[in-house]
């Protein structure tokens, strides 16, 4: 069954510090992979996306991923974290169905931001 | 450039009472799908819906829950007879040309159930 484990439910780090979350799925086939970012009360924000080609991708706001088909992980990362990356931050597998795309979330992972 | 619309963005109903919830897709967007995020949970499936039709609803609980998406108009998600559990937040996505496509999240509903 396909599915996406975000292990780390919260996470905190000192502004300026570098950030990695995790993200490890389950698919049979080839994923299309996504990264999302909820702000409290608000929508998802797309950061990025994997669908084929280079396996390191560049996002939003100075994320990135990398896909890992040997490890089934997608995790994102970014260099040095803001104040205002403080958010809840989900990744997603598309599950590819019949020719359309249901998105599978992990849990997703809230990170919070020490100044 | 309008992205997805969804309203009302809070909604409050007494068990028993009908939640009827909006979607305006991106202009010029066909597909639509509806998720539900329960307290402290990711986001789950319930249905996918092309114009007029229902294409996949197998995350919608059998009884109460509908949807439809119009030739005109919105996308609606509807409840009947709510209850507390169904208490959560509703988010609507649409992606442009093929279902393949990149999904983009309105800011959803909020339901409360009391």
């Amino acid at each position: 069954a396909q599915s996406v484990t975000q292990p780390d439910i919260h996470i905190t780090v000192s502004e300026g510090a570098s950030l990695e979350l995790r993200c490890n799925y389950s698919y049979g086939a080839t994923p299309y992979l996504f990264w999302y970012v909820q702000s409290p009360g608000q929508g998802l924000q797309l950061l990025l996306k994997y669908f084929s080609g280079d396996t390191l991708v560049q996002g939003i706001k100075g994320f990135e991923a990398e896909f890992k088909r040997s490890q089934s992980s997608f995790n994102l990362r970014k260099p040095s974290v803001h104040w205002s990356d403080a958010a809840e931050y989900f990744c997603a597998v598309g599950a590819r169905t019949g020719g359309y795309n249901k998105l599978i979330f992990g849990a997703g992972t809230r990170l919070a931001v020490h100044p | 450039n309008a992205g997805v619309m969804q309203n009302p963005r809070h909604l409050v109903r007494r068990r028993g009472q009908e939640a009827r919830l909006r979607c305006s897709p991106v202009k010029g967007h066909s597909h639509v799908y509806w998720y539900r995020q329960l307290p402290e949970e990711g986001l789950k499936f319930m249905v996918y819906l092309q114009k007029e039709n229902i294409i996949d609803e197998s995350g919608m609980p059998k009884e109460r829950f509908s949807a439809e998406f119009p030739k005109e108009g919105p996308s609606i998600l509807r409840i009947q007879q709510v209850v507390r559990g169904d208490s959560a937040a509703y988010f609507c996505a649409s992606s442009p040309n093929t279902p393949t496509d990149t999904q983009y999240f309105g800011p959803g509903t909020r339901l409360t159930v009391l």
